[in-house]
């Protein structure tokens, strides 16, 4: 029973360059969700998708790129990194829609941009 | 808009009990959660409240009171490893989504 895996736990990269998260969930749940946590800031959503081909943006969306075109996937990407999107990004998922049912989170990744 | 309130740090003796607190403003209201999160790992769901009451759970309880815009979470009896962040987060009427607190930093001491 995986339920949701992220890959890979820590990266490291370099200002400029196109980074790629993945996200992985088995329960076929139809929500998943893309958050950032920061000290001082708590998680902030950054996009959700509430479908295969269905997603939209959350509080801090820019200089990120998501896509869906699994059911089970979710990837997230930064386009150009850049040294303030250094952070832990964790992945949830929910059955129901994200207000009204649990979200359960993948274990995150850590991401250093140099 | 949302906006979550909860004490940034506590602490608190092996055995005691620890109320931490929640206080929000939202654009109507689905429901709010408590998550538990030790460090270096993910948040893990502890509780969710749609009605004001008292929702008991072994050692952990949490309150809801809607027309106060406040939450409570209770840990009775706690462990050394009850040592971790608890978030509250909230649910606006018609959103698919969850908006957090900052977290509360709690320490329980021998």
């Amino acid at each position: 029973d995986a339920g949701i895996t992220q890959s890979p736990r820590y990266k490291i990269t370099e200002t400029g360059r196109q980074v790629t998260l993945m996200c992985h969930q088995t329960w076929s749940h139809s929500y998943m969700f893309w958050y950032r946590q920061d000290l001082g800031h708590g998680l902030r959503l950054i996009y959700y998708s509430a479908a295969a081909d269905i997603t939209d943006k959350g509080e801090v969306p820019d200089g990120y790129v998501v896509s869906r075109s699994k059911t089970e996937n979710f990837p997230l990407t930064l386009e150009s990194a850049t040294r303030s999107q250094t952070s832990v990004y964790f992945c949830a998922s929910s059955r129901l829609a994200g207000g009204a049912d649990t979200q359960y989170f993948g274990p995150g990744t850590r991401l250093t941009v140099l | 808009g949302q906006n979550i309130d909860q004490p940034t740090e506590m602490t608190a003796t092996e055995g005691a009990i620890v109320q931490i607190n929640c206080t929000y403003q939202t654009s109507g209201f689905n429901g709010l959660f408590w998550y538990q999160q030790h460090a270096g790992e993910a948040p893990t769901f502890l509780s969710y409240n749609v009605l004001d009451g008292l929702e008991e759970k072994g050692r952990f309880s949490s309150f809801l009171s809607r027309s106060k815009g406040y939450s409570y979470l209770l840990l009775k009896e706690l462990q050394m490893k009850d040592s971790a962040s608890y978030l509250c987060a909230v649910s606006g009427a018609g959103s698919y989504q969850l908006t957090f607190g900052k977290g509360t930093k709690l320490s329980v001491i021998p």
